[in-house]
């Protein structure tokens, strides 16, 4: 079936530091690849997607790129803001359903 | 648009209630969704619909879990009788084809 695997958190890093978040996929067939954000209180909002190999995704400075050969989507950003403190969750879809399968969540904090 | 609505936003009820979460999907969306975070076992989607019809309800932990989508606009999750274990946030997605999801700000369940 379906799997994500992703870094264990929690991440703490000082502002302006690079954020690297590590997520790898088992899937069968051709899955989309997503970053969700949630922040504390709220819903699951899209971060950035990438639907097939070798596309990036992209926003707000954050960037992740569908990597096949190592069923990898790893989230970056060059320079971390307090504003991006929020639980970051890897996920996929696939199959004729398009169900989303979630990691376990990174919980990052950013200090000022 | 308001987004996926959520109602309530917090429960708390005694052990052996019924407790009844609501939501109310995006207009025109025609897939719905109820997962359930918790701490230990992270997002797991429980069941959903597809054209107010359940495709899929191998989440549902228990018989005491039942839910339903009575039209395109209105989705139930019930749980009778409830338990402690069954304290979480339950969410509700809702989807237009492809891998567009919108969730809901989630319901916050206690159940003591």
């Amino acid at each position: 079936g379906n799997s994500v695997t992703q870094m264990e958190g929690p991440v703490t890093l000082s502002e302006e530091a690079f954020l690297t978040i590590n997520c790898t996929y088992t899937a069968t067939g051709y899955p989309s690849l997503f970053w969700y954000v949630q922040y504390p209180g709220e819903g699951l909002q899209l971060l950035l997607k990438a639907t097939k190999a070798d596309d990036k995704g992209s926003n707000k400075g954050f960037e992740a790129t569908y990597r096949k050969e190592t069923t990898s989507f790893h989230l970056e950003k060059g320079s971390v803001q307090v504003s991006d403190s929020a639980v970051y969750f890897c996920a996929l879809s696939s199959g004729s359903a398009r169900q989303l399968t979630f990691g376990s969540g990174t919980q990052l904090t950013v200090l000022p | 648009d308001a987004g996926v609505i959520q109602s309530p936003r917090h429960e708390v009820t005694e052990m052996g209630q019924e407790v009844t979460l609501r939501c109310k999907p995006i207009s025109g969306h025609n897939s719905l969704f109820w997962y359930r975070q918790t701490m230990m076992r992270g997002l797991e989607l429980l069941i959903y619909f597809n054209n107010n019809v359940p495709i899929d309800d191998s989440g549902m932990p228990e018989d005491r879990f039942s839910a339903k989508m009575p039209n395109a606009s209105f989705s139930t999750l019930k749980i009778q009788p409830s338990e402690p274990r069954d304290s979480a946030v339950y969410f509700c997605a809702s989807r237009t084809g492809g891998d567009g999801y919108t969730f809901g700000s989630g319901t916050r369940l206690t159940v003591v």
